[in-house]
């Protein structure tokens, strides 16, 4: 019973490099999520995606792309990595049109950008 | 814009004793869900509240949503330790989106 699983779980970036982080959902979902977490924030949408092959901007978008691959899978990429983007990183899933579904996340991905 | 607001953001409390956490947002929702993350940890899924005048209740934790004030309560009551935690509420936007709360950080002592 995996749920929500991400990679990697811990990475440290130098600004300007760029990376990908992975999600994928055994459950059979099909709305998906990207939230970041910051000290005192909460969290905050940087990107969703309703259904495979939709996408759409949360709250925080800028410096971010995302690509819903398949039902499964959402990545989340940083394609010049900024020290501001430091932060935890949580994927989310759920099955919209069940209101009493509520998202399930992952375990997070710590980034660090020095 | 929907505005999610959790007060208090710090609470010390006492095992034994009792307090509420409040949870108000700005935009008509009718669905509201509380989460608890441990630290260093995920969000697990504590209450999902579909409908004004809900009320859930697990052990030690009770929520309650009045979508007419656009208000949700977590009452904690006889607090103990291992209820130590952040809280969080996050309010339904549109269907689409959780808009979170800042969460509430509790910790409980002897």
């Amino acid at each position: 019973n995996a749920g929500v699983t991400q990679t990697p779980k811990f990475q440290v970036l130098k600004t300007g490099q760029s990376m990908t982080l992975q999600c994928a959902q055994d459950m059979n979902h099909n709305s998906m999520y990207w939230y970041r977490q910051d000290p005192g924030m909460g969290l905050r949408l940087i990107y969703y995606s309703a259904s495979e092959g939709t996408t759409d901007k949360g709250e925080v978008p800028n410096g971010y792309n995302v690509s819903r691959l398949n039902k499964r899978e959402f990545s989340l990429r940083l394609e010049s990595a900024a020290p501001s983007q430091t932060s935890v990183y949580f994927c989310a899933s759920t099955q919209t049109g069940f209101s009493n579904q509520p998202q399930h996340f992952g375990d997070g991905t710590r980034l660090s950008i020095l | 814009e929907l505005k999610v607001e959790q007060n208090p953001l710090f609470l010390s409390m006492q095992e034994g004793k009792n307090y509420t956490i409040y949870c108000n947002y700005s935009t008509t929702s009718d669905r509201l869900y509380w989460y608890r993350q441990d630290p260093g940890k995920s969000l697990e899924s504590l209450f999902v509240l579909l409908s004004n005048g809900a009320v859930k209740q697990e052990g030690r934790l009770m929520a309650s949503l009045d979508t007419k004030a656009r208000l949700s309560t977590l009452h904690i009551t006889a607090a103990v330790h291992d209820l130590s935690a952040t809280y969080f509420c996050a309010v339904d936007q549109a269907g689409t989106a959780l808009i979170f709360g800042k969460g509430t950080t509790l910790s409980v002592s002897s």
